[in-house]
């Protein structure tokens, strides 16, 4: 079992849908992350949080450190909002190195 | 923009040969992490650098070695090169190896053949 896990693996979505993507970790962490990747490449971190809920534009994240699970809500989803979505945590585990989840990779279509 | 710079973007090395990679942080970046992110699956640890120190490893070959040097650039040198190498290895800098946020660079896709 991985540490990291996210679900769904693939997503895809009418423009406008409100989109989920889960994540559960089994570590012990000190942030979680949550990153967006784009085709070619490159990473951008959308959220780092370590409780509660953090909000930029049509996006949230939650974490339940209880539960050891936090979810990325898209709001009124966009072709432009395709790409993959990773979640990361820092783990107290590992020195507070990355452990990345494998990724959901989400189409938007118009 | 994200203030992290990889080079070269894409490389083709030949089985055997030796590779290396290089990041470029934003100033004031004293930590970086390498990855490599094979097709399909999330981004795998390789190790951290603080203050041109190693600072963990995960689960990779000694022939996977690297460098950090004072003016927050640092490298990625592979000998031996193996197909199952290639690769996306995407470098992150962060202030420090605690809860701050990373910066990624847009990775060097290498393909061994």
């Amino acid at each position: 079992k991985n540490e990291v896990e996210q679900s769904p693996q693939n997503l895809t979505a009418q423009e406008g849908e409100f989109i989920t993507i889960n994540c559960s970790y089994s570590v012990g962490i000190s942030a979680l992350h949550w990153l967006q990747q784009h085709p070619g490449g490159g990473i951008v971190s959308l959220f780092m949080l370590s409780s509660g809920k953090k909000k930029h534009g049509r996006l949230i994240a939650t974490i339940n450190i209880q539960e050891k699970h936090s979810s990325l809500h898209i709001t009124a989803s966009h072709p432009r909002d395709s790409a993959v979505y990773i979640c990361a945590a820092s783990s107290m585990e590992y020195g507070n190195k990355l452990v990345f989840g494998a990724g959901t990779i989400l189409r938007v279509k118009s | 923009e994200t203030g992290v710079t990889q080079s070269p973007t894409h490389l083709i090395k030949t089985r055997g040969q030796q590779v290396t990679l290089r990041c470029s942080s934003q100033s004031g970046h004293n930590t970086v992490s390498w990855y490599q992110q094979a097709l399909g699956q999330g981004p795998q640890f390789i190790f951290q650098y603080y203050r041109e120190e190693e600072n963990g490893r995960g689960n990779f070959p000694p022939r996977f070695s690297g460098l950090q040097f004072p003016n927050y650039s640092s490298e990625l040198n592979v000998n031996a090169l193996e197909l199952d190498d290639s690769a996306l290895y995407l470098c992150a800098s962060s202030r420090d190896s605690s809860r701050t946020e990373a910066f990624f660079g847009q990775g060097t896709r290498l393909t061994v053949v």
